[in-house]
């Protein structure tokens, strides 16, 4: 299959660490991305390969993998965290790119 | 600093042909693959397809015969084509690159997007 399935919504209370996870056979194989994108604004890529954040996003962005799932981490969330959440593979045999539905984080 | 621009119609009659343009600044695009994604108001995001700057593309199979992707290395520019649009092509359309320094081709830097309606 060369679905990815995320939970459509998470809440979490400010300060506190919270996981959102996507889960599909293609993460077997490769790591996920992880993208934020707040409304009305292009997604930005936070977590990319096994743990690895691009320049300016904060450290409080993690990523783990275990099987065909994977899961970004935001140790002490913030109220700017709040957002969409998606992640993203590639189909091995196709290198079709793949999206997960989206995860929205509210931040209580 | 690498930056995407789209640009194109806002507005798409129906049974009428998409098309956008994608202008990158601060890299070159015969480096990476150089990909579209569109997002329909209220939805996730859809991959569309990429293209390599030699011409090599690989499409959405939901799309993939209705769409037809090109670059032009001379003006740093790539394309997309979308035929026969319906009101479900209405989406906000984003340009991005797939950067391949990373098995995942993580879509590192994207444009800010541009909304396409169809309807007549």
């Amino acid at each position: 299959s060369s679905e990815l399935t995320q939970d459509p919504a998470v809440s979490v209370a400010l300060g506190q660490t919270v996981r959102i996870t996507c889960q599909g056979d293609s993460l077997r194989i490769y790591y996920a991305s992880w993208y934020q994108q707040k409304p009305g604004q292009a997604p930005i890529l936070v977590i990319y390969g096994k743990n690895n954040r691009p320049s300016g996003i904060p450290d409080r962005f993690s990523a783990s993998s275990s099987g065909n799932t994977a899961s970004l981490a935001i140790t002490g969330a913030q109220a700017a965290d709040e957002a969409d959440y998606y992640c993203q593979s590639r189909d091995s045999t196709t290198n079709h790119l793949i999206f997960g539905g989206g995860t929205k984080l509210t931040v209580l | 600093q690498v930056q995407l621009q789209e640009s194109g119609p806002g507005l798409v009659k129906p049974s009428e042909t998409l098309s956008l343009m994608c202008t990158v600044s601060g890299d070159s695009i015969t480096s990476y693959f150089w990909t579209w994604i569109r997002q329909p108001p209220g939805k996730g995001l859809e991959w569309i397809g990429y293209i390599y700057f030699t011409g090599s593309t690989n499409y959405n199979p939901s799309l993939k015969s209705r769409v037809t992707m090109s670059a032009d290395t001379s003006k740093n520019q790539f394309s997309l084509k979308l035929s026969s649009v319906t009101a479900a092509d209405t989406a906000v359309y984003y340009c991005a690159r797939a950067a391949t320094y990373s098995t995942t081709w993580p879509l590192d830097y994207w444009g800010q997007g541009t909304l396409v309606t169809v309807s007549s």
